[in-house]
């Protein structure tokens, strides 16, 4: 089945870690995207990438770093810089690049700091 | 004032009723529009879009309104299955002629048998 991947499910980071999420897709999609949720609030777009081996920033993408060196895959790592990381990350991707409609999401990982 | 504004809710609705919700938008140059269906704590999914004429797709609904600035999603004889957060979703054009997907808040619906 064709789908896109998240993991993990739950992550806990301490004070002062880098912490690294993964997020894979099989679709067959150029562009992938990194969203974050937060209670209250809509989601907000760290970073996205169009392409390999090149990606964009977001709205939010302070103390956060991407890599997109496979098609399929669109890791984000949540730095020490990142001062609020408790949230949960959805990873997405669709056919075309933002403004596309059709986004497909991950099934998210709730980031917490210990 | 927020690009897209939702109520929050949470709408508690009996079984069988109908329930209507609106989302409005800040930026008149947005072209398209869309509902999000999200359960808790899982991802969001697209529910559908919406059309300048209405569009219709089983029991729910969804309507543009251009001159308003705002779009409504209406769910008629409601199912217990319809309890999750609805999410409005426009895209945006900024100032430098780039789209993006801007997500409301989200409006909580819970049926309640």
């Amino acid at each position: 089945d064709g789908g896109i991947t998240q993991s993990p499910k739950y992550l806990f980071r301490k004070e002062g870690q880098n912490v690294t999420l993964s997020c894979e897709q099989n679709l067959n999609h150029d562009a992938m995207y990194w969203y974050r949720q937060d209670p209250g609030q809509g989601l907000r777009l760290i970073y996205y990438s169009q392409i390999v081996n090149d990606f964009q920033k977001g709205d939010i993408a302070e103390g956060y770093s991407v890599s997109r060196e496979k098609k399929e895959s669109f890791p984000l790592t949540v730095t020490s810089a990142q001062k609020n990381p408790t949230a949960f990350y959805l990873c997405a991707s669709s056919i075309q690049g933002p403004g596309d409609e059709k986004l497909f999401f991950g099934s998210g990982t709730q980031l917490s700091v210990l | 004032r927020k690009e897209v504004e939702q109520d929050p809710g949470p709408f508690n609705v009996p079984e069988g009723a109908t329930v209507a919700f609106n989302c409005t938008y800040s930026n008149s140059a947005s072209q398209s529009f869309f509902w999000y269906r999200q359960d808790c704590r899982k991802e969001p999914k697209l529910l559908m879009s919406v059309y300048s004429s209405g569009n219709e797709d089983g029991r729910f609904t969804a309507q543009l309104n251009r001159a308003s600035q705002y779009i409504s999603l209406l769910i008629r004889d409601s199912k217990l299955s319809d309890s999750a957060t609805y999410l409005c979703v426009v895209n945006l054009i900024s100032n430098f002629g780039n789209e993006k997907l801007t997500f409301g808040t989200g409006t909580r619906l819970t049926i309640i048998p």
